[in-house]
């Protein structure tokens, strides 16, 4: 069956600390894979976009990783702030269509 | 300031009834979605339109309805046919066809009375 998943327990770091998050997915093909965050109550922001010929990407304190070998993709945060606390969603482009798959979300709580 | 807006914020049904969840762009977008996102799931398509005059079902259109007469606006409609109506509810844009990246309204949460 296809399926993407997040962590689905809340993720609890001190301040400082690197966080990391994992998109696994089973039985797609992705063209490219997106991390969003969501604050409670808010719409989810795009954050980084990673096609499947990319290994990693950055932007300022962020880095993902894509492997389609593992079918799996991380994002970090660096040095990480109680302002980076909020859900994060992966999503996954297919080839076949465009069609957007979006994981459930993994809560980052940054604790000072 | 450009963006999406989704109103109302909070929204109650009675059985039987039914209501409409606005969202309206000015970010010039060809393209635009009604996602429902429910606690511990990912966000599911209900209905996308990436032109005027015309939509397309997406993985969970039943008991919802949508229109699209102007570029900039994209009503989505909970009739009473859907029976389970509580979530939040997303509208969402993007430039063209390729949903490389997805703006988002603040959303709306629809509750039932």
């Amino acid at each position: 069956s296809q399926k993407i998943e997040q962590n689905s327990e809340a993720l609890n770091i001190q301040e400082g600390k690197t966080a990391t998050l994992t998109c696994n997915y089973t039985n797609y093909s992705p063209a490219y894979l997106q991390w969003y965050r969501q604050d409670p109550g808010r719409g989810p922001v795009f954050l980084l976009l990673i096609r499947e010929n990319e290994k990693e990407k950055r932007k300022e304190r962020l880095k993902v990783t894509f492997d389609t070998t593992l079918k799996q993709s991380l994002f970090h945060i660096t040095a990480s702030q109680p302002a980076d606390s909020a859900t994060y969603l992966c999503a996954l482009v297919l080839n076949q269509g465009g069609k957007l798959i979006f994981g459930q979300g993994t809560e980052l709580s940054v604790k000072p | 300031d450009g963006g999406i807006t989704q109103s109302p914020k909070y929204l109650f049904r009675k059985e039987g009834q039914n209501v409409t969840l606005s969202c309206e762009q000015n970010l010039n977008h060809d393209a635009m979605y009604w996602y429902r996102q429910d606690p511990g799931q990912g966000l599911r398509l209900i209905y996308y339109s990436q032109i005027v005059n015309d939509f397309q079902k997406g993985d969970i259109a039943e008991g919802y309805s949508v229109s699209r007469e102007k570029k900039e606006s994209f009503p989505l409609t909970v009739t009473s046919a859907q029976k389970n109506p509580t979530a939040f509810y997303l509208c969402a844009s993007t430039p063209g066809q390729l949903r490389e990246k997805l703006f988002f309204g603040s959303g709306t949460q629809l509750s039932v009375l």
